[in-house]
């Protein structure tokens, strides 16, 4: 089936730093999602992306859809302890078709 | 405004037993989907409701049934438990069928098969 890369697929970071993490396909989508998931809950959604080369921010966080429209990027600017959790992209190739997720990224945030 | 609720939250079943896996959204969404989201391998879809009155197969449909109860529910039955099932289970609601719309997820049953 079709498949997302995401990376890393773990991190352990100090509180303050900046966090990267990317989602990349051999295959183009139309739509690139991010979503956060605490422990214990489903996923919620952070960040929506429909169009290539879009740059999106949500407060800490900045998303980028790239402009091949194969892959999508993550940022998160000065962590916090809350910020602790699983990351998840997803992307929809057309107009139709159901959301593919990438495997996740776990964050861990030392104080 | 609830969102989407799943019940239960937990559950231990022995192998061969059957249970059913209840999704109520209160956001008039007209699409509905079953996750299940095991270790290391992100959320795999089983089956979907793009509308109220159809139901289809998603990545890993074998060994479950789901039936679109309304508009607000969606079911998900295991009739006969296997240790392969244990897993987290998610149900999620979107607006139309991923139309480039977010799906909105429930909290998640955990079960576990014995």
């Amino acid at each position: 089936g079709q498949q997302l890369n995401q990376s890393p697929q773990s991190m352990f970071i100090q509180e303050g730093e900046d966090v990267s993490m990317n989602c990349t396909s051999s295959s183009i989508f139309n739509t690139w999602l991010w979503y956060k998931q605490d422990p214990g809950e489903g996923p919620v959604l952070l960040i929506a992306l429909y169009k290539a080369g879009e740059l999106t921010s949500n407060g800490r966080l900045t998303a980028q859809f790239g402009i091949t429209r194969k892959d999508s990027f993550l940022n998160i600017s000065a962590s916090i302890p809350s910020d602790v959790g699983i990351y998840f992209c997803a992307g929809l190739r057309g107009s139709q078709g159901n959301l593919i997720f990438g495997k996740g990224t776990k964050l861990s945030v030392k104080p | 405004n609830a969102g989407v609720t799943q019940t239960p939250k937990f559950q231990v079943l022995k192998t061969g037993q059957s249970m059913t896996l209840q999704c109520a959204q209160d956001m008039n969404h007209n699409s509905m989907y079953w996750y299940r989201q095991d270790p290391g391998m992100g959320l795999r879809l089983i089956y979907y409701s793009a509308s109220e009155g159809t139901t289809d197969k998603g990545e890993v449909p074998n060994g479950y049934n789901v039936s679109r109860l309304n508009k607000r529910e969606f079911s998900l039955r295991l009739e006969s438990a296997a240790p392969s099932q244990t897993s987290v289970y998610f149900c999620a609601s979107s607006e139309v069928w991923q139309l480039n719309t977010e799906a909105f997820f429930g909290q998640g049953t955990r079960l576990t098969v014995v």
